[in-house]
């Protein structure tokens, strides 16, 4: 099947930095992969709509300027989070939709993202 | 938007008994419903989905149905064994070239001994 990555795992940083996370598709070409956060305990969010070549769609209440996502080939896909703060912690994870598979979406391992 | 409701939030059976998760959506545009099932700390799995044009759909020891006139679908497993125990998402998503998937709330399935 389809494969996904994610790039890092996990990361620690501190309040005030940016973290970039990485969102690759290994072996179809993904010209929509979505962005999700999922706080302990509850379901995933849909963050936005990352569009190969174009700019992504967000999700009403998501800061744009602080999640920054460029989708600048058809396998891979970037969330910056900027000026994190601890609240920003969670588990961020990426999806992407293989095209000859209509609407199956195959998920990341997800990016544990700690911001001290 | 779409919004997707699920319950029960927790649900916990013996080992053997069957577990039935039950969700709504609220577009009707809504076409396909996929079921996901999330160890802590990984990622979503795809277990089973169904498509508008049918109302039920098997594999194994997991079914889902779907009333399109109600927007309800149901997740059911049976002869449920320990490994089933997790957490369980239901989803709907409108085909498009977005292909957006929103998700319930998630049901904290517990099989017991």
């Amino acid at each position: 099947g389809a494969v996904v990555s994610q790039h890092p795992s996990w990361v620690i940083c501190k309040s005030g930095t940016s973290v970039k996370i990485e969102c690759r598709s290994l072996d179809f070409q993904a010209t929509t992969m979505f962005w999700y956060r999922q706080f302990p305990k509850q379901s995933l969010m849909l963050m936005a709509t990352s569009n190969e070549g174009s700019k992504a769609t967000y999700e009403q209440g998501v800061e744009k300027d602080k999640f920054l996502i460029n989708h600048a080939s058809l396998t891979l896909s970037t969330l910056t989070v900027t000026s994190a703060h601890p609240e920003d912690s969670s588990f961020y994870i990426c999806s992407a939709r293989d095209p000859a598979l209509t609407d199956t979406q195959y998920f990341g391992p997800g990016t544990r993202l700690t911001v001290l | 938007g779409e919004n997707v409701e699920q319950h029960p939030s927790t649900l916990s059976v013996q080992e053997g008994d069957s577990a039935v998760i039950k969700c709504t959506y609220s577009d009707s545009a809504s076409n396909y419903f996929p079921w996901y099932k999330q160890e802590l700390g990984k990622r979503p799995q795809l277990i089973i989905d169904i498509r508008s044009n049918v109302g039920e759909k098997k594999d194994q020891r997991i079914a889902v149905t779907l009333n399109k006139t109600a927007k309800h679908f149901s997740l059911h497993i049976t002869e449920t064994q320990p490994e089933d125990s997790a957490v369980y998402f239901c989803a709907a998503s409108t085909y498009s070239s977005a292909s957006k998937i929103i998700f319930g709330s998630g049901t904290r399935l517990s099989i017991r001994p």
